[in-house]
């Protein structure tokens, strides 16, 4: 029942590859988040967007850019993929709300292995 | 700098037990506090947001109450089931911005 799909789910790749990971949601939400996930450590927000031609970083420095051409897309990309870029990316859209923030709705996540 | 733990770490229980997850925060000035649960391999699900005007969200056998003012929320799941077993993030939404500053969780097992 998901609504938010990331693909690929497991990629392994070698060191020195543009890499490409894509997110998008169907229920139409404004904000979309990435996040970096390391084993048994807390999520870290890495980027987010408040709405189509809207991005900026988050709390944890990266590597990695992000655009959002269209509201239900927000790819993130490596330009030269490093092991240290090993890790689960997880996105997640929220919808807007003047008064409250809502919920975040999250997508399975892309599993990173860099050789 | 907010900073956000959750004790205990892991919990191995029984089937049919009351159990309390437990999350602290350093910043009382928060936005709101989100319950999520995260299965292996898996994303997270949303289960209980509190707005920081609120003192408890129910949802099924879950509760979730806050208390701003000590830095605390809890988790309280009713009446465990195989199917509980999963790692529960709490995160805080901070003032201004919809940034989430999350725990590192509890890995919960329910055992039949």
């Amino acid at each position: 029942e998901a609504d938010i799909y990331q693909t690929p789910r497991y990629l392994v790749i070698g060191t020195g590859k543009k890499i490409t990971l894509e997110c998008s949601q169907t229920m139409g939400h404004d904000k979309m988040y990435w996040y970096q996930q390391d084993p048994g450590m807390e999520l870290h927000l890495i980027h987010y967007s408040y709405g189509v031609n809207s991005t900026e970083k988050g709390d944890l420095s990266s590597e990695s850019t992000v655009s959002r051409i269209r509201t239900e897309h927000f790819p993130l990309t490596l330009e030269s993929a490093r092991p240290s870029h090993t890790s689960q990316y997880l996105c997640a859209s929220s919808p807007y709300d003047r008064v409250s923030n809502q919920p975040q709705h999250f997508g399975d996540g892309t599993r990173l292995s860099i050789l | 700098k907010q900073e956000v733990t959750q004790i205990p770490a892991a919990l191995s229980v029984p089937e049919g037990e009351n159990l309390v997850l437990n999350c602290s925060f350093t910043d009382s000035a928060i936005y709101n506090l989100q319950w999520f649960r995260q299965d292996p391999g898996k994303g997270l699900t949303s289960l209980l947001l509190i707005q920081s005007s609120q003192r408890e969200q129910t949802s099924g056998r879950l509760n979730a109450s806050l208390d701003k003012s000590s830095g605390r929320s809890t988790l309280y799941i009713a009446a465990s089931q195989p199917g509980d077993s999963a790692t529960y993030l709490c995160a805080v939404g901070l003032y201004n911005t919809d940034k989430l500053i999350f725990g590192t969780g509890t890995r919960l097992q329910v055992f039949p």
